[in-house]
């Protein structure tokens, strides 16, 4: 399989642990964006990366978030003292080089008790 | 700020009932606009871009078409496997190629 994957996809945890996600794109794209979706919502951005250096964050990405891209390849995002509202699916989109398509993929969904 | 509204929120067609979905966009210069078909519990997988107004992109019974202020999706002849929740997205001209979406229309199409 090709498309972008995600680990894991689904995660269950108690509020104020740590969690961590991570993102693998398509071969040789170069950009990688982390978006958050909520029942009933389009998903919202969170963060940009372009290879390894990230170069866009929303101001939805509290301080507890923290993401990275080394070396340009699989990304993570970490969500440090969860809490309730932080339960949403955080899904992974990656984009060629001198292309404007976004490809998802199929996301990871949290669950904060 | 930009803002995409779609409407309507549900849908329920009979198989072979056609319709619309339409897309209202504000956005300071378009780069893209795009459409994604999102099942329960996926990621949203990507149907079209449209970029200028009037163009038109198809695609088996789903034909999207663009003006300066929305766009459609049209569905022609839906079948039952067409139910899904169809997000629409704008892309700015500014910034980093980031998505702007809508909160979707939740299409359910009954044999």
């Amino acid at each position: 399989d090709t498309g972008v994957s995600q680990d894991p996809r689904h995660k269950i945890t108690k509020r104020g642990q740590n969690v961590t996600f991570r993102c693998d794109p398509i071969s040789e794209h170069n950009r990688l964006y982390w978006y958050r979706q909520t029942l009933g919502q389009g998903p919202e951005f969170l963060t940009y990366f372009q290879n390894e250096a990230q170069l866009e964050k929303s101001r939805l990405l509290s301080d507890r978030f923290s993401a990275e891209r080394p070396k340009g390849s699989f990304s993570t995002l970490e969500i440090q003292r969860t809490e309730q509202g932080d339960s949403a699916m955080y899904l992974c989109a990656t984009q060629g080089a001198g292309v404007n398509e976004q490809f998802f993929g199929p996301g990871t969904r949290l669950t904060v008790l | 700020e930009d803002q995409v509204t779609q409407s309507p929120e549900a849908l329920r067609l009979q198989e072979g009932e056609s319709s619309s979905l339409n897309c209202s966009y504000t956005v300071s210069g378009l780069r893209g606009l795009f459409w994604y078909r999102q099942d329960p519990g996926k990621g949203p997988e990507f149907l079209f871009t449209l970029y200028s107004a009037g163009e038109e992109k198809e695609k088996e019974r789903l034909k999207a078409t663009l003006t300066k202020k929305e766009s459609f999706l049209h569905i022609t002849a839906p079948k039952p496997e067409d139910s899904a929740t169809y997000l629409c997205a704008v892309q700015a001209m500014r910034g980093y190629s980031t998505l702007t979406f809508g909160k979707g229309t939740m299409l359910l199409v009954s044999p």
